[in-house]
């Protein structure tokens, strides 16, 4: 366990719809990054949040958005959802706010299927 | 942009063989992370190299970063059934890119 928590473990929606994946960090980490693995793009780095604001970017569609809050748990917003958002998407934290420096410890996921 | 290419994409060995996963970089790197991401599980932190030329090991894993701090790699030794799963490599400059993993198979 890494004490990274995510919710739900599971979604189906259909396509057009829109969703949001919770995740809550590990006591003390204030970086929060997000993943989308799908089989064949392997693990995509989405947005990192530090302390509550945005840190860096990575290949994170426009329908997409995240935010963090106070107590530092962060949100991931994906609408007018396709067929190919369909994948696993993991929620990461770390103590610091390099993230080229950082351990990173990532949650179980929420898997995604959109129909 | 920051590639990170990582091969074979799998390799099934019998246990006891041993097992190498490469790790190579479009940029220089400033440092590499490894990742154990088990069937079903999630990724979990296994080391972070820094230094040109730097090998750590831990237990049978040994892992090394390249001279020009472009590529790395990671050695199994004498692989056991608990060493399945994908093994990725994260390259980093000012974030982490990930290459797509090496998914590892032993045969008991």
């Amino acid at each position: 366990d890494s004490g990274v928590t995510q919710t739900p473990k599971h979604l189906i929606t259909a396509t057009g719809q829109r969703v949001t994946l919770r995740c809550s960090p590990r006591s003390g980490d204030l970086s929060v990054y997000w993943y989308q693995q799908s089989l064949d793009q392997g693990l995509q780095f989405l947005i990192q949040y530090y302390n509550g604001e945005e840190r860096a970017k990575g290949n994170i569609l426009e329908r997409f958005s995240a935010q963090q809050f106070p107590d530092l748990h962060s949100e991931l917003n994906l609408s007018s959802l396709e067929l190919g958002d369909s994948a696993l998407y993991f929620c990461a934290s770390s103590v610091g706010g390099g993230q080229s420096r950082a351990e990173q410890f990532f949650g179980p996921g929420t898997r995604l299927t959109v129909l | 942009g920051q590639q990170v290419m990582q091969i074979p994409q799998y390799q099934h060995v019998q246990e006891g063989e041993d097992f190498t996963t490469y790790c190579n970089s479009s940029t220089t790197l400033s440092n590499i992370q490894w990742y154990k991401q088990r069937p079903g599980g999630h990724p979990v932190f296994l080391i972070q190299l820094v230094k040109s030329g730097e090998v750590k090991k831990q237990k049978r894993l040994t892992f090394q970063f390249g001279e020009a701090k472009k590529n790395s790699s990671l050695h199994i030794t004498a692989t056991q059934t608990t060493d399945v799963g994908t093994y990725f490599c994260g390259g980093t400059n000012y974030k982490l890119t990930f290459g797509k993993g090496t998914l590892l198979t032993v045969n008991p």
